[in-house]
């Protein structure tokens, strides 16, 4: 089974620059996840889609973060424009999310991707 | 509000000795799942372990165990003969079962095997 696909792997640009990240979940996984993850820091969530519809992003900073999952497959996220402070790795993950019951947790356990490591100069 | 909270930043182990990696939480939910993740030097996170609140025993995956104290609310990770290999961060996280189950991770541990 293929794992969860990130592309590019390393991005350095300038500050006020754009950039964007794709995600290829696994496929079947209706939940896919974006994480931000600061040098030393755990994961943090950015936004969480439910096949093609948002169901938390409330860390996202959506004056410059957006994203989108087209489909319900694909999903790519965009900085515009890039700060120094958003140097980080970005991960996406999915899982195959059962709703109800309480085996239903183990199935929603989260695959993650390599991740994006962002450097903005 | 879910909160996971790893005390340990860094820690050491020789070669083919146990250590345990400590997590604890706190939730108001009654149900929810605990999970530990490795993430290696080549920033992938790798799925170890999961144990389910109402889990009557602690979770086993090969080397890897979950000591669940849940009136403690602990989550320890312990490894057996650690391997060289098992040099990480190790993170420990947690999904409740509000809303469309929110993960929320813990600051991680850096655990270095020495040979």
């Amino acid at each position: 089974e293929a794992g969860v696909a990130q592309s590019p792997r390393y991005k350095i640009i300038e500050k006020r620059q754009s950039v964007a990240f794709w995600c290829n979940p696994i496929s079947g996984h209706a939940t896919l996840y974006w994480y931000q993850q600061i040098l030393g820091q755990g994961p943090k969530l950015l936004i969480q889609f439910q096949n093609n519809g948002v169901v938390d992003d409330s860390q996202l900073p959506k004056d410059r973060f957006s994203a989108e999952r087209l489909k319900g497959v694909d999903s790519t996220l965009k900085i515009q424009p890039a700060k120094l402070e958003d140097s980080a790795v970005y991960l996406c993950a999915s899982s195959l999310v059962r709703r109800g019951g309480l085996a239903g947790l183990k199935q929603e356990t989260q695959y993650f991707g390599p991740g994006t490591r962002l450097l903005v100069l | 509000a879910q909160k996971i909270t790893q005390t340990q930043p860094g820690m050491f182990v020789q070669e083919k000795e146990a250590v345990t990696l400590d997590c604890t939480y706190d939730t108001s939910d009654q149900s929810y799942g605990l999970f530990w993740y490795k993430q290696p030097s080549s920033g992938e996170m790798i799925f170890l372990i999961y144990q389910g609140s109402y889990d009557e025993q602690n979770a086993t995956e090969g080397r890897y165990s979950l000591n669940f104290q849940k009136a403690r609310k602990s989550a320890n990770l312990v490894i057996s003969a650690s391997q060289l290999g098992d040099s990480a961060m190790y993170f420990c996280a947690m999904r409740d079962r509000g809303g469309y189950q929110k993960v929320t991770f813990g600051t991680g541990t850096k655990l270095q095997v020495i040979p």
